[in-house]
């Protein structure tokens, strides 16, 4: 079964401190792995998306990772700030049968950064 | 990038009635999507919107409750009917244009509460 499993589920973190979000999946076959942001009644807003070769990619502050042997993926902030607060979640998507494609979203983390 | 503009942004309606949900999109895209939220929770996709056709329903969504439309390429309709407060849900707009890569943008959500 598809499935894209976050942790933590919640984080809180003092402004300018880093942190680092998990997402493991079993999604088969893999297309792509991407990074959304979505803030509080805002729609997602994409930060990264990596395909099965690419093991690292910057946005800015964000930084994501990709292990394609493991099927793990990190999204790693720096020198948090306080509009970074929001729901980060990790949504990977699989070619389906059809040539269409399917995309199973985590259930997201939801980091508080405090002044 | 695709600008999306979906509306209403929030809406609070009577058990029983409908409401449709617009969605614009700056540009022609090869695909669109509707997905619900739930509170805390993350997406789950209701349907792809088909242009010139009938949307394909994921499991557990149908189309006399959930009626789709695509005219063309830029819009979407989403329709909720015979709303029950178990409805009360984010409703996004998403689009991917796979002639611009794989990239998939998300409009700001409609928030409704059924009372």
């Amino acid at each position: 079964k598809n499935q894209v499993e976050q942790s933590p589920q919640s984080l809180i973190i003092l402004e300018g401190k880093n942190c680092t979000l998990q997402c493991n999946y079993t999604v088969s076959p893999f297309s792509n792995l991407r990074w959304y942001k979505q803030d509080t009644g805002r729609g997602p807003v994409s930060l990264t998306i990596m395909t099965f070769s690419e093991n690292t990619k910057s946005n800015g502050r964000y930084t994501a990772t990709l292990d394609a042997d493991t099927k793990q993926s990190s999204l790693h902030i720096t020198a948090s700030q306080l509009s970074d607060s929001a729901s980060y979640i990790c949504v990977v998507s699989a070619l389906g049968p059809s040539g269409t494609y399917k995309y199973i979203f985590g259930t997201g983390t939801r980091l508080k950064v405090l002044a | 990038s695709a600008v999306i503009s979906q509306k209403p942004s929030r809406d609070i309606c009577q058990r029983g009635t409908s409401l449709t949900i617009q969605c614009q999109v700056d540009s022609q895209v090869t695909m669109m999507f509707w997905y619900r939220q739930q509170p805390g929770q993350s997406l789950t996709l209701i349907a792809t919107a088909n242009q010139g056709s009938e949307a394909t329903y994921e499991s557990g969504f149908v189309i006399d409750k959930f009626p789709i439309s695509r005219p063309n390429l830029t819009f979407s309709t989403l329709t909720v009917s015979n709303m029950s407060p178990e409805d009360s849900s984010i409703y996004l707009c998403s689009v991917e244009d796979l002639r611009g890569g794989t990239e998939a943008f998300f409009g700001q959500g409609t928030r409704l509460t059924v009372v």
